[in-house]
């Protein structure tokens, strides 16, 4: 069973350009968890999706970010017009059906960000 | 608002000997809790976790840690440590409805010295 996967693994972008990260969560999992790490810092929720929809994307800046988890094909995280402070690691998380208190999230090997 | 405190930034131990890494949280709720290690260029991988029960948890690799409510921690610890441990070790709890929405300390990265 493979675990999260994420793509490309390092990115680089120069400023205003577009950046697409994708997950492709564990088999048997409907629910993706996309985080962001800044150097030197703990990861930070950014938003929680189930296929076609956006649970809590309280960690998302308003601007630029959007993210999709659509019923076919990996989960996307889109930053429109990249700035420097973008730059970062990326980590997505998956779990599955959530019919119990906590399940367990399962995270990728992160999508690393560098804008020129 | 929920936070998780990691008092040191960097510890520095030689192989062989014991380890204890420190972890505070504030939350309102019976927390679920986790330590999690990533090495560098890596992703997350999931060491212990704690959501009731026995307070004492036993993880992978020899970790384990202990919840102590009245002090609102949750310490990592290993009797040996080995060249491999070195690592960033993150603790974490589960905030929001079931959890979901982790929050991360600000982690601490382990030296291993011959």
């Amino acid at each position: 069973n493979a675990g999260v996967m994420q793509n490309p693994r390092h990115l680089v972008r120069r400023r205003g350009q577009e950046a697409r990260l994708r997950c492709s969560p564990m088999k048997g999992h409907s629910h993706v968890y996309w985080y962001r790490q800044l150097p030197e810092e703990g990861l930070k929720f950014m938003v929680y999706l189930q296929k076609e929809n956006i649970i809590d994307e309280s960690g998302m800046p308003k601007e630029r970010f959007s993210a999709e988890f659509p019923k076919e094909g990996p989960s996307i995280l889109r930053i429109q017009q990249v700035v420097r402070g973008d730059s970062a690691a990326y980590f997505c998380a998956s779990s599955q059906e959530r019919d119990r208190a906590y399940n367990e999230q399962f995270f990728g090997p992160g999508t690393r960000l560098t804008v020129l | 608002a929920q936070s998780v405190t990691q008092p040191d930034i960097h510890i520095t131990v030689s192989e062989g000997a014991s380890l204890e890494l420190r972890c505070n949280y504030s939350y309102g709720a019976t927390p679920y809790l986790f330590w999690y290690v990533q090495s560098p260029g890596q992703g997350l991988q999931l060491l212990l976790k704690y959501f009731s029960g026995d307070t004492l948890v036993q993880g992978i690799k020899g970790f384990e840690a202990e919840f102590k409510r009245s002090q609102s921690s949750f310490n990592l610890r290993k009797p040996s440590v080995h060249w491999s441990d070195a690592a960033e070790y993150f603790c974490a709890v589960g905030a929001g409805t079931g959890g979901f929405k982790t929050i991360f300390g600000a982690g601490t990265r382990l030296f291993v010295k011959a």
